[in-house]
């Protein structure tokens, strides 16, 4: 089976600090993606990688940096929090089948920047 | 651009009677088109997927999708839904060209009642 864990399933911070949020998968894939999650705007993708240290912006990427080291490994930074960034982060990773991308996601990280 | 509508955020239905979740996409494209669920604070999981072939999809848990290339559509259903179906499902397209991304509608939440 597919796995893709992310670090915490719930996290508290305060405004200003450095967040790290971090994303493993175990399938060899080679895209990697960090969305967001709030109500009534479903799924926004923030970044995506493709490749070790490659990686392009999404829809909402002000705010948020990325960090792909390894391939397995995708890492999401909020350099300075903002209560607007208290929200549901995903991420998720993806294969071919049929020549279509599957896409496969964690648990997710409830973030609350108070 | 591509874009994907789910028409209800909110679908209460009694426990044993059929359900219809609706998404409308727009592409010019030949696209893929996928379900997802969302169980309380859980990731996403994967429902079905339409990728080429037969219109009629089925999916797991019972569900099954419609796609309608004249109506842009792709519908999901269920004959007799359960408790245990309640959850967020959001359908998402990909488009043939071969990108990656993802978007992603926002979202309707079932709510079955007993």
């Amino acid at each position: 089976d597919v796995k893709v864990t992310q670090s915490s399933r719930y996290l508290v911070k305060r405004t200003g600090e450095k967040v790290f949020l971090e994303c493993v998968q175990d399938m060899d894939h080679e895209n990697m993606f960090w969305y967001r999650q709030d109500p009534g705007l479903g799924l926004r993708l923030i970044y995506f990688s493709y490749d070790v240290k490659m990686k392009e912006k999404g829809d909402i990427p002000e705010g948020y940096s990325v960090s792909r080291e390894k391939k397995e490994r995708f890492s999401l930074i909020l350099e300075s929090a903002s209560t607007n960034q208290t929200s549901m982060y995903l991420c998720a990773s993806n294969q071919v089948v049929a020549g279509a991308y599957e896409q496969y996601f964690g648990p997710g990280t409830r973030l609350t920047v108070t | 651009a591509q874009s994907v509508t789910q028409l209800d955020s909110q679908v209460p239905v009694f426990e044993e009677a059929p359900v219809e979740l609706r998404c409308n996409y727009s592409s010019s494209v030949s696209v893929y088109l996928f379900w997802y669920v969302q169980y309380p604070n859980q990731g996403l999981q994967l429902l079905l997927k339409y990728l080429s072939g037969s219109t009629l999809v089925k999916g797991i848990n019972g569900f099954e999708a419609e796609f309608n290339k004249s109506q842009t559509s792709f519908h999901l259903r269920k004959p007799s839904v359960h408790i245990s179906d309640t959850a967020e499902y959001f359908c998402a397209v990909s488009d043939g060209s071969g990108t990656y991304k993802y978007i992603f509608g926002t979202g309707t939440r079932l709510k079955v009642l007993a």
